[in-house]
């Protein structure tokens, strides 16, 4: 079946660092969301990507949908503490008209540097 | 709109008793995804319903789990008997069909424990 490989699984971050993560999957996907988990709380919506090299930002988030649309990238530029939280990628293969099921990610957990 | 409203959001309970979980989603959606989380397995999808029906139960982890949805604003997650390995965050999502979106918004999410 289909799978998504993100990576790092965890990192530490320092306040003002640039920030990268990225997706990979055995199979090409349609669609490429990036969400952010908070303690306690829903994963959350962060950008959208619907178009192979398509380059969407969001604030000091930036996420690209990769030429072969088997892989996607999430950049945070100039990190704050409250970016801390779990990050995943989703991707959906559309079926026809159908919605096809969104595949997530194991998540990358950003951490503040001790 | 009050985005998608979990309840409860806390649940402890013994093994063999029933859980049942509940969602309200967004209102005009027609999509509404039940994911279950764990450390181990991260996301993972149960089972989803189109314009209340469902499409695909592939997810559902054994017949001891079941999910309705009798109205476009209402939806239940039953375990039952539940087990303790059945013990994870629940999260339902709903979403909106249409040309270019369909993103999930996720509700706060329901943490079973079960002893």
């Amino acid at each position: 079946g289909q799978q998504l490989n993100q990576s790092p699984q965890s990192m530490f971050i320092q306040e003002g660092e640039d920030v990268s993560m990225n997706c990979t999957s055995s199979s090409i996907f349609n669609t490429w969301l990036w969400y952010k988990q908070d303690p306690g709380e829903g994963p959350v919506l962060l950008i959208a990507l619907y178009k192979a090299g398509e380059l969407t930002s969001n604030g000091r988030l930036t996420a690209q949908f990769g030429i072969t649309r088997k892989d996607s990238f999430l950049n945070i530029s100039a990190s704050i503490p409250s970016d801390v939280g779990i990050y995943f990628c989703a991707g959906r293969v559309n079926y026809g008209g159908s919605q096809g099921n969104l595949i997530f990610g194991k998540g990358t957990k950003l951490s503040v540097k001790p | 709109d009050a985005g998608v409203i979990q309840s409860p959001r806390h649940e402890v309970t013994e093994m063999g008793q029933e859980v049942t979980l509940r969602c309200k989603p967004i209102s005009g959606h027609d999509y509404l995804f039940w994911y279950r989380q764990t450390m181990m397995r991260g996301l993972e999808l149960l089972i989803y319903f189109n314009n209340n029906v469902p499409i695909d139960d592939s997810g559902m982890p054994e017949d001891r789990f079941s999910a309705k949805m009798p109205n476009a604003s209402f939806s239940t997650l039953k375990i039952q008997p539940s087990e303790p390995r059945d013990s994870a965050v629940y999260f339902c999502a709903s979403s909106l069909r249409r040309a270019g979106a369909n993103v999930l918004t996720f509700g706060a999410g329901s943490r079973l424990t079960v002893l």
